[in-house]
């Protein structure tokens, strides 16, 4: 099946500062979404973004299809941004609609 | 994603309990989704329906039974669990996929379960 890396596994910021989280796919995607899990277990869909560029306020998400990762930028970091961020793919050889999820990238905001 | 409504919010239970999670939407979508999650793990499927049909059954131990009695309702019938299946159980939506398009996933805030 498809494999799904993200990159660094933890990040420790300083509130302010700005931050690349990085997934890598080893196979073509019609479907990649980017989800916050905060403490409480909610998970959050932030984006859908099989490919091209999105933004929603201090986020941005650009996916590069052909060269198979996609990246979430977070600007000027709050503590509320804690927690641990997947991103999740369904192969476009898929019959089905299966998202596979990276392991995660544990995210620390320090005030 | 608070479209996906998931109840109850927490649930312990014997292993010689039976009890169901319930999941409802009101998008219009299809498609519906169980998933576990271990904690400090990502989630992972267990099933799938589309149109009210089971599509997808990720091999998982007949301990848990899903049900989609409408297009707005899915429940998972839980009997005899063991420890080992304490978990966050996560319900999800979607609209089925167009022109190969495989449409996002909505999530509800999941329940949490403990197995005494």
């Amino acid at each position: 099946g498809i494999q799904v890396e993200q990159s660094p596994p933890d990040l420790i910021l300083q509130e302010g500062a700005n931050s690349t989280l990085r997934c890598n796919f080893s196979d073509s995607v019609n479907n990649l979404q980017w989800f916050h899990q905060n403490p409480w277990g909610q998970l959050i869909n932030l984006f859908y973004i099989p490919s091209g560029t999105k933004q929603n306020g201090r986020l941005s998400a650009t996916t590069v299809a052909t060269e198979r990762y996609s990246l979430l930028y977070i600007s000027s970091s709050q503590t509320t941004d804690s927690g641990v961020y997947f991103c999740a793919v369904v192969a476009y050889t898929g019959a089905n609609s299966k998202l596979t999820f990276g392991k995660g990238i544990t995210l620390s905001v320090r005030p | 994603d608070t479209e996906v409504t998931q109840t109850p919010k927490h649930l312990v239970m014997g292993m010689t309990n039976k009890k169901s999670l319930k999941c409802e939407q009101h998008m219009g979508h299809r498609a519906m989704y169980w998933y576990k999650q271990k904690a400090k793990k990502p989630p992972e499927l267990m099933f799938v329906y589309s149109y009210e049909k089971l599509s997808i059954n990720e091999s998982v131990p007949s301990r848990f039974s899903p049900e989609c009695p409408n297009s707005s309702l899915l429940n998972l019938h839980l009997h005899a669990l063991q420890p080992e299946d304490s978990a966050l159980y996560l319900c999800a939506s979607s609209h089925r996929s167009v022109g190969g398009v495989n449409q996002p996933q909505h999530f509800g805030d999941g329940t949490r379960l403990s197995i005494l």
